[in-house]
């Protein structure tokens, strides 16, 4: 079964600190995306990358970083967490022939105190 | 830019009543469009997608969906629910083949009663 795994599905963090959200998927996809869902705002497109190396920021890029340095790999970074980005934040991937269709993982859900 | 507009936020339905779920995009070309549904505490799971052809597309768990592009929707329907469906559902539009973008409306929670 194809998956995409998010290694943390909470964590908790102080103001300032620095976040790493991991992703890794075992689909072969070249597309990678990060979302941030918040109730009554949906979900929201914070980075996405089509190949290694390769990043393009999405809606709400600010204050957030990404690297992808495997392709199975697409890590999202908050260099200093603050309290409004604690969220549920959802990776998705895709292969280039997919047509728009994401695979998503499970979800990290981040409170900043 | 593409957008999504989902009207209702939250919708109670009885078991085995018919469903539908609204959904209104914006977008200049010929849309891709999506209906994804998350159970707590899980991911977004595909229920199905309009990409060109029949407007009226079959899915997953006995969804469908109708692209209507004179009213610009693609409303979600299902003849008569089951206590399984609880759960959140977005509609999402896509830029355009192979781009792989996706914009999500801010989603319909679905509450089944008894």
């Amino acid at each position: 079964d194809v998956k995409v795994t998010q290694s943390s599905r909470y964590l908790v963090k102080r103001t300032g600190e620095k976040v790493f959200l991991e992703c890794v998927q075992d689909m072969d996809h070249e597309n990678m995306f990060w979302y941030r869902q918040d109730p009554g705002l949906g979900l929201r497109l914070i980075y996405f990358s089509y190949d290694v190396k390769m990043k393009e920021k999405g809606d709400i890029p600010e204050g957030y970083s990404v690297s992808r340095e495997k392709k199975e790999r697409f890590s999202l970074i908050l260099e200093s967490a603050s309290t409004n980005q604690t969220s549920m934040y959802l990776c998705a991937s895709s292969g280039r022939s997919g047509a728009n269709v994401l695979t998503f993982g499970a979800g990290s859900r981040l409170t900043v105190l | 830019a593409q957008s999504v507009t989902q009207p209702d936020i939250h919708i109670t339905v009885s078991e085995g009543a018919s469903l539908e779920l609204r959904c209104n995009y914006s977008y200049g070309a010929t849309p891709y469009l999506f209906w994804y549904v998350q159970s707590p505490g899980q991911g977004l799971q595909l229920l199905l997608k309009y990409f060109s052809g029949d407007t009226l597309v079959q899915g997953i768990k006995g969804f469908e969906a109708e692209f209507k592009r004179s009213q610009s929707s693609f409303n979600l329907r299902k003849p008569s629910v089951h206590w399984s469906d609880a759960a959140e559902y977005f509609c999402a539009v896509g830029e355009n083949f192979g781009n792989e973008k996706l914009t999500f409306g801010t989603g319909t929670r679905l509450t089944i009663i008894p």
